[in-house]
């Protein structure tokens, strides 16, 4: 199946201190990418859609200055934390979706932890 | 907003027993269904979907989903469960405007060798 590639997997920042997260997609264009986080034990709450070459669309509750979304080309899309907390403390995800008809493909998850 | 829901939060099972787990989703258009299952320390791998036709689609390692539309549900089913089948189960939906691919809380599934 597809590769979805997520850098860097592990990631330990400083508070206040911003970190960037790549997700790329490696054997096809994506137009949509989605950005999550997983809590421990818990399900992927969705924090935004990216659009290549449009601005992201953010749920509800998710802070668009603090979590910064580009996505400037079909094989890439980033995230990055502004001014970190350790309340930002998570592992997050992306997936790519592959197109009408297709799935979603998900990278490794990046785990961030913020002291 | 579109939302969806598992019934279980853990299902614990004997080895052979028969598994379904339910989901159910809040979203009035056309709508593509998912099941993943997340195996401990992995990631998100696809079980299977559902995009149109035939209700009853059939997924990796012997599971399978029935999409009945009128009760919004997305149930996945396995006939014999066994103890490698330990692990999360998510349902997914994503309307088909290409916003929103939103998932269901999880349901942990223990098998009991």
């Amino acid at each position: 199946g597809a590769v979805v590639s997520q850098h860097p997997s592990r990631v330990i920042c400083k508070s206040g201190t911003s970190v960037k997260i790549e997700c790329r997609s490696l054997d096809f264009q994506a137009t949509t990418m989605f950005w999550y986080r997983q809590f421990p034990k818990k399900s992927l709450m969705l924090m935004a859609t990216s659009n290549e070459g449009s601005k992201a669309t953010y749920e509800q509750g998710v802070e668009k200055d603090k979590f910064l979304i580009n996505h400037a080309s079909l094989t890439l899309s980033t995230l990055t934390v502004t001014s970190a907390h350790p309340e930002d403390s998570s592992f997050y995800i992306c997936s790519a979706w592959g197109g009408e008809n297709t799935e979603a493909f998900f990278g490794q998850g990046t785990r961030l932890t913020v002291v | 907003a579109q939302s969806v829901s598992q019934h279980n939060h853990h299902v614990i099972l004997s080895e052979a027993a028969s598994l379904e787990l339910g989901c159910n989703y809040s979203y009035g258009g056309t709508v593509n269904l998912f099941w993943y299952v997340q195996y401990p320390g992995q990631h998100l791998q696809l079980l299977l979907k559902y995009f149109s036709g035939d209700p009853l689609v059939k997924g990796i390692k012997g599971f399978e989903a029935e999409f009945i539309k009128s009760k919004f549900s997305f149930n996945l089913r396995k006939p014999s469960v066994q103890w490698s089948d330990t692990a999360e189960y998510f349902c997914a939906v994503k309307n088909n405007y290409g916003q929103n691919f939103v998932f269901g809380p999880g349901t942990r599934l223990s098998v009991l060798p």
